[in-house]
């Protein structure tokens, strides 16, 4: 089946810190892969997505390359606000299942 | 354009009550899903409708029921809340099964007590 993990949080950093998240992935099939965020209080919201091997999403200062020889995209900021704080969500999605699977969430803590 | 919407924010429930979480969306997007998020466990699908009439299990969908009888509307129902289904719900909603950009609601908190 497919699967998704992300590195164990919580994450607090500073400030201007650089940010890296973990995920690695199983799938069936060739899956597309995607970050969401959310923020405080709200739903979640697409970041930034990749559809093949070799790809780099990006969106807000946040990037993620899809690696099919290691199955990860890892997201990474150079310098972290205080604004990013947030829990982010590594997630799958293969065609053939028509569904999101979801990593357990990295709660990320920016502290000024 | 509200987008996704969901009520309540806020619920709590006796053990054995009955409620339905309701979920109405605007832009006539055809795949609308609900998950439930429980830490340390991400998002979970409880169940799924590709289109008005047709609804389908996710992966959690014991407790709960659905239906779509319109394109704008997929309600929750819980039938006799338990404890076990204390947890933050959320509605969403793609243009097509086939669409992998779901767009999500705000949630409901649920307490079962």
């Amino acid at each position: 089946g497919n699967s998704v993990t992300q590195m164990e949080g919580p994450v607090t950093l500073s400030e201007e810190a650089f940010l890296t998240i973990n995920c690695t992935y199983t799938a069936t099939g060739y899956p597309s892969l995607f970050w969401y965020v959310q923020y405080p209080g709200e739903g979640l919201q697409l970041l930034l997505k990749a559809t093949k091997a070799d790809d780099k999403g990006s969106n807000k200062g946040f990037e993620a390359t899809y690696r099919k020889e290691t199955t990860s995209f890892h997201l990474e900021k150079g310098s972290v606000q205080v604004s990013d704080s947030a829990v982010y969500f590594c997630a799958l999605f293969v065609t053939s299942g028509s569904r999101l699977t979801f990593g357990e969430g990295t709660q990320l803590t920016v502290n000024p | 354009n509200a987008g996704v919407t969901q009520t309540p924010k806020f619920q709590v429930l006796k053990t054995g009550q009955s409620m339905t979480l309701q979920c109405a969306q605007d832009m006539n997007h055809e795949y609308m899903s609900w998950y439930r998020q429980d830490p340390g466990m991400g998002l979970r699908l409880i169940h799924y409708s590709v289109g008005a009439g047709i609804t389908d299990q996710g992966e959690v969908p014991n407790g709960y029921n659905v239906s779509r009888s319109t394109t704008e509307d997929f309600p929750l129902r819980l039938l006799s809340a338990a404890p076990s289904q204390t947890s933050v719900y959320f509605c969403a909603s793609s243009y097509s099964r086939e669409s992998y950009e779901q767009y999500f609601g705000p949630g409901t908190r649920l307490t079962v007590t």
